[in-house]
Parts: C-alpha cells; sequence; structure tokens
C-alpha cells in the first residue's frame, strides 16, 4: 500500500532566503508520481510541481524546484527566494503507475515566510 | 480552463442524519475524487471514480456512499453523520487515471454534526 509521510509539521523562515520541505514515501510500485500542492488561507489548494520516478533530473517550476532521491524514497520541495505570499501549507502527494490508483496524501507542513 | 463547484458551502447535521454533498466540474474531466480533511490534518481519500457509474473505494469510505451519474457531477452521501464531526470534504477532477496527471479542487463543503 502506498504510504506519503511529512514529519514537519510547521516551518518558519525569512523573506528571501530559501526553505526546504521534506517528504518520504512507500510503494511498491517501479513505476509513480509525485505531487506537491500548496493550500492556501482561505483553503484553495492548487498543484504546484511534480516529478515522474522515471525521471532522474529534479524538477523545476518557477521558484520551485525538487530534490528527488529515489534510494531513500524522498521527495524534498525547495522554494527559493520565498515571498510572503508563499505562506501556507504544502501537501505531498504520491500516485502509484498503474490504471487504477488514485494520488495520496501526507499530513502537510504549514510554511510560514515573516517580512 | 474550467471550474468546479461544490454544493453547499456548509453543511449542518444532526445526528444519525443522512446528508449528501455535490460536485460539479466542467473541466470535461474523466476523473474524480472526494477527500476528507480534519482540521490541520491532510487529506484522505474517500471515493474516486475513473468514469461515469464507476467507484472505487478509497482509504476511508466506511460510512460514506457515492455516485457518479454523469461525468460532470460526483456525489457523496454521508449514511449516517457522527455527532461533533467536523471536517471538510474535498473535490477534485484530474483528466484520467495516465498517472501523471494533477488534480484540480474545488473550495470545499465544511461540514459541522451538531
Amino acid at each position: 500500500a502506498q504510504k506519503v509521510t511529512q514529519t514537519q509539521t510547521s516551518i518558519s523562515v525569512m523573506e528571501k532566503t530559501t526553505v526546504t520541505m521534506d517528504c518520504v514515501y512507500e510503494t511498491q510500485d517501479s513505476s509513480y508520481f509525485l505531487f506537491w500542492y500548496k493550500q492556501t488561507a482561505s483553503g484553495e489548494i492548487v498543484f504546484l510541481i511534480r516529478q515522474d520516478s522515471y525521471k532522474k533530473e529534479n524538477a523545476t517550476v518557477g521558484h520551485y524546484s525538487l530534490n528527488f532521491q529515489k534510494p531513500k524514497s524522498s521527495i524534498g520541495l525547495i522554494i527559493t527566494a520565498t515571498q510572503i505570499e508563499d505562506s501556507a501549507v504544502y501537501f505531498c502527494a504520491m500516485r502509484e503507475g498503474n490504471n487504477n490508483n488514485a494520488p495520496r496524501f501526507g499530513a502537510g507542513t504549514k510554511l510560514t515566510v515573516k517580512p | 480552463g474550467g471550474i468546479i463547484t461544490q454544493t453547499p458551502k456548509f453543511l449542518i447535521g444532526q445526528e444519525g442524519q443522512k446528508l449528501t454533498l455535490k460536485c460539479q466540474q466542467n473541466f470535461n474531466h474523466d476523473t474524480m475524487y472526494w477527500y476528507r480533511q480534519d482540521s490541520g490534518k491532510g487529506l484522505r481519500l474517500i471515493y474516486y471514480s475513473i468514469t461515469e457509474n464507476d467507484l472505487q473505494k478509497g482509504d476511508l469510505s466506511e460510512g460514506y456512499d457515492a455516485s457518479r451519474e454523469k461525468k460532470s457531477s460526483f456525489s457523496l452521501t454521508v449514511t449516517s453523520a457522527q455527532k461533533n464531526e467536523m471536517a471538510v470534504f474535498l473535490c477534485a477532477s484530474s483528466t484520467g487515471l495516465g498517472g501523471r496527471d494533477e488534480q484540480y479542487f474545488g473550495p470545499g463543503t465544511r461540514l459541522t454534526v451538531l
């Protein structure tokens, strides 16, 4: 069974710094997809970035990038040059590659960016 | 672009009551999902549907029923509301079960059981 774990409950950083949020996952599948989502204070959830398990290169979108360490079953989210509006809860999710699965989510990490 | 609409926005029920939550999407997505989010917690999968009239149980399906009668809509029923239950129910959709497709989420229905 697939499982996603985010151990950091909350993180606080100063604006314009870099932050890394951790996520580890468990799966028996050789093919899987890893996602990060952001939930704002209003409750809105938006997709940020994805890593395909078969790709060695770390995904990057804007000021979000991933640190994919496959041997450690780890997918960290890195936010560079943080802004106040990055304050939110960040969820890691995994979907196994076979066709009858749905994504499972971690518990989330609350990020606070201070001015 | 598209949008996911969830109704009602707020739902207050009594213990033991049967309650129905509705979700509509105009993305023309094949797959739809229901997740439950308890305060300060992650999202737990209740049900999902690969296509019209399909239903797949998630990790938290006990106590819930679901219905996907049209491609654009997915309903969730709480079969017997539990006293003091409070949670947000989130509906999502994606293009299919290709695996790499991201999900789009609705604004949620906030449930309170008195």
